[in-house]
């Protein structure tokens, strides 16, 4: 899976857009962008994922560059509960067979705080 | 749905001690993982099962064994307790190969203390 890197902690001003970047160089066509989040002392929770496209749900949205080198996670609107650890992951999609199993490895991930 | 439950939630346990974790999901999913995350930093993967009877070695295996009990169940135990295991653990879960892009979803998590 490839390496991700994202910056240690960012700060963001209740109500307004939280934009997170992540760094995937050396991404490989058939790996996802995935975006989880922890909350102190909760498991991690799922954001949402992309392969190419830009990719938007009820929490959040996700723009690949052209070049897939790189993603930005955005919070349209960041609330205080939006206070987390968010973390950027890419791997490969698991074969229809299944084949050998995907491992998921987290970094440190960026400390987003949401300021009132 | 519960999603995915682990028990206990806290435990502390004597240096030699061994325990067993459990964890069980019920979104009928293929794959289940075995995750510790300690003070500051990221999870590091300690074993997953990719499928109902198989399991396999992550990042951090030394210390631990895993038992894949049926398609539900996924438990980890500790042998003989060490003080560098005191950690928070966290159980997860995908569909797996059957959705090859699936997303993992988690438990709340163990904490673990060994004196």
């Amino acid at each position: 899976d490839a390496k991700t890197t994202q910056p240690p902690s960012m700060d963001c001003a209740e109500g307004r857009a939280a934009n997170l970047p992540c760094n995937h160089s050396t991404i490989s066509g058939n790996e996802y962008v995935y975006w989880y989040r922890q909350i102190h002392s909760q498991g991690p929770q799922y954001i949402i994922h992309g392969l190419k496209n830009n990719e938007t749900n009820e929490m959040a949205s996700l723009i690949i560059t052209e070049d897939r080198k790189s993603s930005t996670l955005i919070l349209p609107h960041a609330t205080l509960r939006d206070t987390a650890v968010y973390y950027c992951i890419v791997r490969v999609a698991d074969s229809p067979l299944g084949g050998s199993a995907r491992q998921l490895t987290f970094g440190s991930g960026t400390q987003l705080t949401v300021l009132p | 749905n519960a999603g995915v439950t682990q028990t206990p939630k806290f435990q502390v346990l004597k240096t030699g001690q061994s325990m067993t974790l459990q964890c069980a999901q019920d979104m009928n999913h293929n794959s289940m993982y075995w995750y510790r995350q300690d003070p500051g930093m990221g999870l590091r993967l300690i074993y997953y099962s990719a499928s109902e009877g198989t399991t396999d070695k992550g990042e951090v295996p030394n210390g631990y064994n895993v038992s894949r009990l049926n398609k539900r169940e996924f438990s980890l135990r500790l042998e003989s307790a060490a003080p560098s295991q005191t950690s928070v653990y966290f159980c997860a879960s995908r569909a797996g190969h059957t959705r090859g892009n699936s997303p993992l979803h988690f438990g709340n998590g163990t904490r673990l203390t060994v004196t």
